[in-house]
């Protein structure tokens, strides 16, 4: 199986300032047909997670556009601009190029 | 909006059969991935398989032996059984569509505990 490693595993933040989390894969995840499956969910506490983000940069529809992702190949980040307290949760980065697909152990963001 | 949401016993006995249903409202099952997932305990989240809406299926290899996924259109509901569990069986079970294969939207999960 394609192992995802995050970091970090613990992101304290200060509201209004940026926050990065990186997301590396054991493989390439551009698929056969040129796209690359990489995905980025958020968990708020209590709460289900969602996806944020897909195809490494595209954007869920109703996610603000604070939230952006980057990568390729093998290295994906997800950025925030500007944290807001909204924000708090895990973040997990999840593959599906190829079966299996995997997720990274998940980032916990919390405020300073 | 569509909503998900588990149902089924929160304990099984190990070497019986866990089965999990998960009701589909505010649209159709007849379109779209249906997919289940877990996260055992101090661990990560696994995908344990899918079916898409024309009864296609594809499970984790490690799973694949124990594992069937099937659609009611009928009730707008998809399920899970898995066989012959065991303690590593015991998660947070999640369902969850996707447009593609990855679940975009999630149930809120239901704890299954494996113990006699």
């Amino acid at each position: 199986d394609v192992v995802m490693t995050q970091s970090p595993l613990s992101l304290p933040v200060t509201l209004g300032q940026p926050a990065s989390i990186s997301c590396r894969s054991s493989q390439s995840l551009v698929y056969s047909d040129g796209n690359t499956f990489l995905s980025w969910f958020q968990q708020r506490p209590g709460q289900s997670p969602r996806r944020l983000i897909y195809q490494v940069s595209k954007r869920e529809s109703g996610v603000p556009d604070r939230f952006s992702g980057s990568g390729s190949g093998t290295d994906f980040t997800l950025k925030i601009s500007r944290v807001e307290a909204e924000d708090v949760g895990l973040y997990y980065c999840m593959q599906a190029t190829h079966w299996p697909g995997t997720f990274g152990q998940g980032t916990k963001v919390e405020i300073k | 909006q569509v909503q998900l949401q588990e149902s089924g016993p929160g304990l099984v006995k190990p070497s019986e059969t866990l089965s999990l249903t998960c009701t589909v409202s505010g649209g159709s099952i007849s379109s779209n991935y249906w997919s289940w997932i877990r996260r055992p305990p101090g661990k990560g989240l696994e995908w344990i398989g899918y079916i898409h809406y024309s009864g296609r299926t594809n499970y984790n290899p490690s799973l694949k032996s124990r594992v069937s996924i099937s659609l009611d259109t009928s009730k707008n509901q998809f399920s899970l059984r898995l066989s012959s569990v065991t303690a590593a069986d015991t998660a947070v079970y999640y369902c969850g569509r996707g447009f593609g294969t990855t679940p975009s939207s999630w149930g809120q999960g239901t704890l299954v505990t494996v113990s006699s």
